[in-house]
């Protein structure tokens, strides 16, 4: 057990550009989370996957993002057009069933848009 | 729909001192409870939880937080703060499984904690 890992650590793109994140959680869990955590504020809630179906998505969510988690391991998120409002370390997070007692974190992908 | 509420973004503490970090939630039922530290660059690693029973809730580092239904709060504190204890910390919570509702969790906006020598 690995824990959950996310690549790339660091991205740096140019306004406008396209952007896919990777996911890995870890390995038994099926339950997998998407975050974005902007600079001075906690992590708010995007969208997660019970196994490759999404279940929830935020409003914080625009159609220029979009997750998918397609054999119901590791998941990506792609934002389109990426904008300089985009800029965040953008986390994710695995459990493992319906007892919403443990979430393990990987250590974030941080987007800056320039 | 849950919320969070951290008291204080910042919280500075001399290497020694007691360090309390406040939470209070919005919740008529209480959900689960959670606080978790952050260090730069780093993802976030789970301190300690409430889910049921005893409500002082023992977690790693010497932390520890109290469950106060009354109050609808969740402090996080520790009795003597290390030079390593400097991090931001987050307070979160969930809906309780048997409520139903939404699995995720809800962040407070997190309180920066200094030490200093």
């Amino acid at each position: 057990d690995t824990g959950v890992s996310q690549d790339p650590r660091h991205k740096i793109t140019k306004r406008g550009q396209n952007v896919t994140f990777r996911c890995d959680p870890i390995s038994e869990h099926n339950r997998l989370y998407w975050y974005r955590q902007t600079l001075g504020q906690g992590p708010e809630f995007l969208t997660y996957f019970q196994n490759e179906a999404q279940l929830e998505k935020s409003r914080l969510l625009s159609d220029r993002f979009s997750a998918e988690r397609p054999k119901g391991s590791f998941s990506t998120l792609e934002i389109q057009r990426t904008e300089q409002g985009d800029s965040a370390m953008y986390l994710c997070a695995s459990s493992q069933g319906q007892a919403r007692l443990s979430w393990y974190f990987g250590p974030g992908t941080r987007l800056t848009v320039t | 729909a849950q919320s969070v509420t951290q008291l204080g973004s910042h919280v500075s503490v001399s290497e020694g001192a007691l360090v309390l970090l406040r939470c209070n939630y919005s919740s008529s039922v209480p959900p689960y409870l959670f606080w978790y530290v952050q260090y730069p660059n780093q993802g976030l690693q789970l301190l300690l939880k409430y889910t049921t029973g005893a409500t002082l809730v023992k977690g790693i580092n010497g932390f520890e937080a109290e469950f106060k239904k009354s109050e609808t709060s969740f402090h996080l504190t520790k009795p003597s703060a290390h030079m390593s204890d400097a991090a931001e910390y987050f307070c979160a919570v969930s809906d309780r499984l048997s409520q139903g509702g939404s699995e995720k969790l809800v962040f407070g906006k997190g309180t920066k904690l200094t030490v200093n020598p």
